[in-house]
């Protein structure tokens, strides 16, 4: 069972901005920065974000991340179809032997 | 340009060791700074990030393998190596590999297409 907790689902319409959260417990999200990843139907994760809130090369400004205490967000604004994708939050556990955790998933659905 | 591809078995038996390996190019795991994830998907489900490979040769490990993997780099081969001893059902799962590295806090770029391993008997 991951250590991250993310919603389920969210859904919203086309044009309009979603938020996904990812909660942690404090061991992890303390002193070590979130990635976001965007995994799309049959297809391998996508880095959106990384260190909290910048991102690669090649990714649209719509996407945005922010990170505050035991808790990340991702943002998506200007949603389109093609953003229908499985969102996973990861960050590093610090607390005896480093290790990597990916959050629950959240699914989004554009209406 | 960056690629991953993994390769290994599609089907394996309870109890065998899984030998997978990630075979890359664009870069050198050798390199200050670089590292090689694998992260695997049971079918429908969430990523698990399984261990990382650095490039000084440190390695780290999910509590969940429980000392079942040992992960190993080739760098005149161009490739890392993770071996799962005594696999059971629940392992059965797309197997993918990564490269992190510390630059992006060793969160994952670059990816392969993926792996489906199955364990049946």
């Amino acid at each position: 069972q991951s250590m991250l907790t993310q919603a389920p689902s969210v859904s919203a319409a086309p044009g309009q901005k979603v938020t996904i959260s990812c909660s942690g417990k404090s061991s992890n999200f303390a002193s070590n920065s979130v990635s976001w990843y965007q995994q799309l139907p049959g297809t391998a994760p996508k880095l959106l974000i990384y260190e909290n809130n910048k991102r690669p090369s090649g990714i649209p400004d719509r996407f945005s991340g922010s990170k505050s205490g035991t808790s990340a967000i991702l943002v998506i604004s200007g949603l389109q179809t093609g953003d229908e994708a499985d969102y996973y939050c990861g960050t590093w556990d610090t607390t005896v032997n480093a290790f990597y955790v990916f959050g629950s998933g959240t699914k989004l659905t554009v209406l | 340009q960056i690629t991953l591809k993994e390769s290994g078995p599609a089907l394996v038996k309870p109890t065998q060791t899984l030998t997978l390996t990630c075979t890359f190019s664009g870069f050198s795991v050798n390199t200050d700074g670089v590292g090689v994830a694998w992260i695997r998907q049971p079918p429908g489900k969430a990523l698990e990030w399984l261990s990382l490979i650095y490039w000084d040769d440190d390695k780290r490990y999910s509590p969940s393998m429980k000392s079942r993997a040992t992960i190993t780099k080739d760098s005149s081969k161009n490739q890392v190596v993770l071996t799962m001893t005594n696999v059971d059902p629940t392992d059965t799962a797309t197997y993918f590999c990564a490269q992190g590295l510390s630059s992006k806090s060793f969160s994952y770029d670059s990816w392969g297409q993926g792996t489906l391993v199955t364990v049946s008997s």
